[in-house]
């Protein structure tokens, strides 16, 4: 099992440009996560998928972020323009939610630098 | 300019010896208290949770104590050794799926 798969690990921009993460969630893992990780903090949910409708997209600017799940499997998030307080790490988890705790499987995140 | 990662609090810790790892939550209505670990360059990785209903659940070195009362959560790591050394978050799980992350703390290690 390859774990949640997430690329690029690292993006250097100026502002005002554009940038794509890309997430493969693991198999048979229904619920997506972006968060976003700023330093020294804890991960902050951008947006929820369940397959692949956005169930929780409260806290996604929705200005100049957006995200996409087709297929309800791999998911897209866009920043376009990124600004220099876009800087941070951008993290994707998934979950499968049986009886117990909703325990989230997080990749590695993708670390993007606004110049 | 200073870090905001050096505000992060910091727990420094002799390798062998016991860590306590404190998080105060806000929500009386988590159903789930769960502790992660978060490594250097990578996402945080699930340690051990405790659902609302209990007061104490033990794993393999660690020890989640959840105190209602007074809203506090605190992860205990026996014998901590260097691969300990991490940012801990705990989360509080609400409603199914819903999480939501506090600040963290640094442990480190000391050989």
């Amino acid at each position: 099992e390859a774990g949640v798969v997430q690329s690029p690990r690292y993006k250097i921009i100026e502002k005002k440009q554009p940038v794509a993460f890309w997430c493969n969630p693991i198999s048979g893992h229904n619920t997506l996560y972006w968060y976003r990780q700023n330093l020294g903090q804890g991960p902050e949910l951008l947006i929820r998928y369940e397959n692949e409708e956005a169930v929780d997209d409260s806290q996604l600017p929705k200005d100049r972020f957006s995200a996409e799940r087709l297929k309800g499997v791999d998911s897209t998030l866009k920043i376009q323009p990124a600004e220099l307080g876009d800087s941070a790490v951008y993290l994707c988890a998934s979950s499968f939610k049986g009886s117990g705790a909703n325990v989230l499987t997080f990749g590695a995140g993708s670390r993007l630098t606004v110049l | 300019g200073e870090s905001v990662g050096l505000h992060l609090p910091t727990l420094s810790v002799q390798e062998g010896d016991n860590s306590i790892i404190n998080c105060a939550y806000s929500n009386s209505a988590s159903d789930y208290f769960i502790w992660y670990k978060q490594e250097s360059g990578k996402g945080p990785q699930f340690i051990i949770d405790i659902r609302s209903n209990m007061d104490k659940r033990q794993g393999q070195r660690v020890t989640v104590l959840l105190n209602k009362t007074v809203k506090h959560l605190s992860l205990q790591i026996a014998a901590t050794q260097p691969g300990d050394s991490a940012v801990y978050f705990c989360a509080e799980n609400t409603g199914g799926f819903k999480t939501i992350f506090g600040a963290g703390t640094r442990l480190f290690v000391k050989a």
